[in-house]
């Protein structure tokens, strides 16, 4: 079946160092590819997203880059601060009529001061 | 205020007792999904629904049951609640497919 794998599981970095974030995905069809942030005690929150037809977006300090020959996507934080402290999950889905969704494992980020 | 709310948000029952988790979203949306969180396996998609009267199974749907008899709402059924799954429950929605999805606070169930 459909999977996507996520690499380191725990990160910790010095803060205003940066942080990256892996992301491997099985399935082809994929073309949406969004990034969760989820704060303790939280539901998860949407930070980013890419689709298939673009290769980098960013956001102020977070950036997404997608390889979609090698089927893996990054998330990349810079100028990392003590609130960017949260587990990440990753996300490949096809946006057709067939809107399942497989979230990679999470990754632990610390920030430390 | 747009959200998503669940109820209740904490339940400790016992093995075979069943249970409903209710779901509501106040921002019109088409999508919704439930997920549970386990540690160590991220979020796994449990059931989704692209519209009324429209659910299918997501990775882990034995066990569980939903219906999406008006838009706003997603109720998650536990017919028969076992040990494993205790868990975090999550619900979600989002105006198109399973684009920017919202999630709920949770709710964290134990089954004794």
């Amino acid at each position: 079946g459909e999977n996507v794998e996520q690499h380191p599981s725990t990160l910790s970095v010095q803060e205003g160092d940066s942080a990256v974030i892996k992301c491997t995905y099985s399935d082809s069809a994929s073309n949406y590819f969004p990034w969760y942030k989820q704060e303790l005690g939280k539901g998860p929150q949407l930070i980013i997203d890419i689709r298939s037809n673009v290769g980098e977006k960013k956001d102020q300090r977070i950036a997404v880059t997608l390889n979609k020959t090698a089927k893996h996507f990054s998330l990349h934080i810079t100028e990392t601060q003590p609130e960017d402290s949260a587990v990440y999950f990753c996300a490949a889905i096809r946006e057709t009529s067939y809107d399942k969704v497989i979230f990679g494992p999470g990754t632990s980020l610390s920030v430390i001061p | 205020e747009a959200q998503v709310t669940q109820n209740p948000r904490y339940l400790i029952t016992v093995t075979g007792k069943k249970l409903t988790v209710t779901c509501s979203q106040n921002m019109n949306h088409e999508y919704m999904s439930w997920y549970r969180q386990d540690p160590g396996l991220g979020l796994r998609q449990i059931y989704y629904s692209m519209n009324v009267e429209v659910t299918d199974k997501g990775d882990v749907p034995e066990g569980y049951k939903v219906s999406r008899k008006e838009k706003r709402n997603f109720p998650l059924i536990l017919e028969s609640p076992s040990p494993n799954q205790t868990s975090l429950y999550f619900c979600a929605s989002s105006s198109v497919g399973a684009g920017e999805q919202y999630f709920g606070p949770g709710t964290r169930l134990t089954v004794t």
